[in-house]
């Protein structure tokens, strides 16, 4: 089966660093995306990582490793609004050539002064 | 550019019952999948849609159902509701291949 695990609460401060981790056992990796969803909304694309090493995009980097199955996403500068649920998502190219996500269930992040 | 925009935001239905939510995708996005998000968990893929066709699908019953049409947009039809389907559903756009999916913000369906 497919499986992917990420901690379900962080809290940190305004201002701060926090580190979310992702581990994924899966078949037919194909990229792993990492989104940003606040309660009540739609899920928006924060980063993307298709071969090993660190993607840095402003305040926020995804570093995956593919051997060990494992990402991470960092958020630095940490500030109210940063106040979320994380989900990391593995895709999967499957038969037929369509692609899927896998989501994990999410880690929700609380930011507070 | 639009954005992914679907309808409605809420909707209440009864066991049994039926129910069409409707996506409208992102501007030249040719590809519409749907996702289910229950509280508290992460979305869970449904089905997709390319070039007016099912070419792919999750773990779910034939009671959940699809069309895409020309203009890219999308309908998700589930039959003979059951208390569990409560949830998010959630339609996402993307061109074809390796693309990011972008979310609309979903529909709210509450099965009583």
């Amino acid at each position: 089966g497919q499986n992917i695990d990420q901690p379900t609460e962080m809290t940190a401060t305004e201002g701060a660093i926090v580190q979310i981790n992702c581990t994924y056992q899966t078949s037919g990796f194909n990229g792993l995306f990492w989104y940003q969803q606040h309660a009540g909304e739609a899920p928006t694309f924060l980063s993307y990582n298709v071969l090993d090493g660190l993607e840095e995009k402003g305040r926020f980097s995804s570093f995956l490793s593919r051997s060990k199955g494992y990402s991470y996403l960092l958020l630095k500068e940490l500030q109210m609004k940063d106040s979320a649920s994380y989900l990391c998502a593995v895709r999967l190219t499957l038969s037929g050539g369509y692609n899927k996500l896998i989501f994990g269930a999410g880690t929700r992040l609380a930011v507070h002064p | 550019e639009t954005g992914v925009t679907q309808s409605p935001t809420h909707l209440i239905k009864t066991r049994g019952q039926q129910v069409t939510l409707r996506c409208s995708s992102q501007s030249g996005h040719n590809t519409v999948s749907w996702y289910q998000q229950a509280l508290g968990q992460g979305p869970q893929f449904i089905f997709q849609y390319y070039r007016e066709e099912e070419n792919g699908r999750g773990n779910f019953p034939p009671r959940f159902s699809g069309l895409q049409f020309p203009n890219y947009s999308s309908e998700l039809n589930v039959n003979a509701l059951e208390l569990d389907d409560s949830a998010l559903y959630l339609c996402a756009s993307s061109l074809y291949g390796n693309s990011p999916l972008h979310f609309g913000n979903g529909t709210r369906l509450t099965v009583t």
